[in-house]
């Protein structure tokens, strides 16, 4: 059962253009989204979170979007760079329940900024 | 650099035999997650430890244990090994509301 979908397995996008990723999820427990990035042969590293209580988080290049009706974020890339070409993870964290204090992953989707 | 240090950084074993994952969190970090990567897969939570102590399971093997020592550091073991436990394993340390700090990873490669 994925909790936490992410269906588009890659993006392609031109330089200086807008990036937009986007995660769906189904538990209602969830309470707290955060988005990952990650480089071939380096772990994930933390890019940008949001709290269920608010709906928009911006920092720099980097806007998340939560819509709780939908159970959909979205993840802005604005303007995209050729460095910003990685694996995009979503990942919600849980409130309550089985999901508890555990981050569950999207499956990622491969970005490709191209010059 | 996220602070987090995972040794070996590649690991070839065979069928049946018997492997650690050592990982050493942040400083100051009291939490350890440990998350297991196969190919085409995201990224799935396997165990977490608070300051020595179990705190959260996900999707565990009974084959795969893991424990959390006195100076923090963590261990991963995975017993009688088969093809499907090749994959990428990541240890992280928290971080407080999710924000988990991962170290570069484990590849495990079982023949």
């Amino acid at each position: 059962d994925q909790q936490v979908k992410q269906n588009s397995p890659s993006l392609s996008v031109q330089e200086g253009r807008i990036s937009i990723l986007n995660c769906d999820y189904t538990n209602s427990m969830f309470d707290y989204f955060l988005w990952y990035k990650k480089y071939p042969a380096e772990g994930p590293t933390f890019l940008i979170s949001i709290s269920s209580i608010k709906d928009k988080n911006e920092d720099g290049r980097f806007t998340v979007f939560l819509n709780k009706s939908a159970k959909h974020l979205s993840l802005h890339i604005v303007p995209s760079q050729p460095g910003d070409s990685a694996v995009y993870f979503c990942a919600a964290l849980g409130a309550g329940g089985t999901s508890y204090g555990k981050l569950t992953f999207g499956q990622g989707t491969i970005l490709t900024v191209h010059p | 650099d996220s602070g987090v240090t995972q040794t070996p950084k590649h690991l070839i074993t065979a069928t049946g035999q018997r492997v650690t994952l050592r990982c050493s969190p942040r400083s100051g970090d009291l939490s350890v997650y440990w998350y297991q990567q196969s190919l085409d897969q995201g990224l799935q939570f396997l165990i977490q430890y608070y300051n020595g102590e179990e705190r959260a399971k996900g999707n565990i093997l009974e084959r795969f244990s893991a424990q959390q020592f006195p100076d923090l550091h963590s261990e991963l073991n995975l017993s009688s090994l088969e093809l499907g436990d090749s994959a990428l394993y990541f240890c992280a340390s928290g971080g407080g509301a999710g924000e988990q700090y991962f170290g570069p990873g484990t590849r495990l490669t079982v023949t």
